[in-house]
């Protein structure tokens, strides 16, 4: 079946300019994360959604970050006025169900801010 | 809290040798899943393992093989006979059960050449 796909593969943008990015998790999962991967390093926790439960918000790292998620389904990475340090590629992972299932990744968007 | 260190930033091998990969983690909860995933070059993070912390047992999946021992915080990553596929930046991780966030290790880049 399909994986998660996120959309678009890669951003360029420039300073303070907002960009949105999609995730389209796996039909079916519940559970949909997002992380932040800068180059060389390993992937660090933005946000999480569990069905109609509040989003986990704890790991934005500040509030030019945002996300939603409509339906259940289809989720929205916002990142407001970037800065050059937002640059990475952002992950974006579904599972099953919340509590410590094995997460799926889609292919990330590579976001650039010059 | 959580955190996971996989102290090999870079590991060469020569195809057909062995090779393990380390993971030590740390977490207060009694109560926690282990995972490793495979990041090819291609970008997109492959999941390959999830144990939970009551179970001790080895696991073998082919050339794959995994150490767990909880008496060192340890979960070791095997790989038989390494190929030149496996090339790739290995993650471990860790999650606490009730704990939405996902501790990533830096990684471990593993290059098996010819």
């Amino acid at each position: 079946g399909a994986g998660v796909s996120q959309s678009p593969s890669n951003k360029v943008t420039e300073k303070g300019k907002d960009v949105e990015l999609r995730c389209d998790p796996i039909s079916g999962h519940t559970a949909l994360y997002w992380y932040r991967q800068s180059l060389g390093q390993g992937l660090e926790f933005l946000i999480y959604f569990q069905g109609n439960s509040a989003p986990d918000k704890s790991g934005l790292p500040s509030d030019r970050f945002s996300a939603e998620r409509t339906g259940g389904s289809v989720s929205t990475l916002t990142i407001q006025r970037t800065q050059q340090e937002d640059s990475a590629v952002y992950l974006c992972a579904s599972s099953l169900t919340g509590g410590a299932r094995e997460q799926y990744f889609g292919p990330g968007t590579r976001l650039t801010v010059t | 809290a959580q955190k996971v260190t996989q102290a090999q930033t870079e590991i060469s091998v020569v195809e057909k040798e062995d090779v393990t990969l380390d993971c030590v983690y740390e977490t207060r909860d009694t109560t926690y899943y282990l995972f490793w995933y495979k990041q090819p070059p291609s970008g997109e993070l492959v999941f390959l393992i999830r144990r939970n912390s009551f179970d001790e047992q080895n696991e073998i999946s082919g050339r794959y093989s995994w150490n767990f021992q909880k008496s060192t915080s340890s979960f070791n990553f095997t790989i038989t006979a390494s190929q030149v596929v496996d090339s790739a930046v290995y993650f471990c991780a860790l999650s606490e059960y009730n704990n939405n966030d996902m501790r990533f290790g830096a990684g471990t880049r593993l290059t098996v050449k010819p």
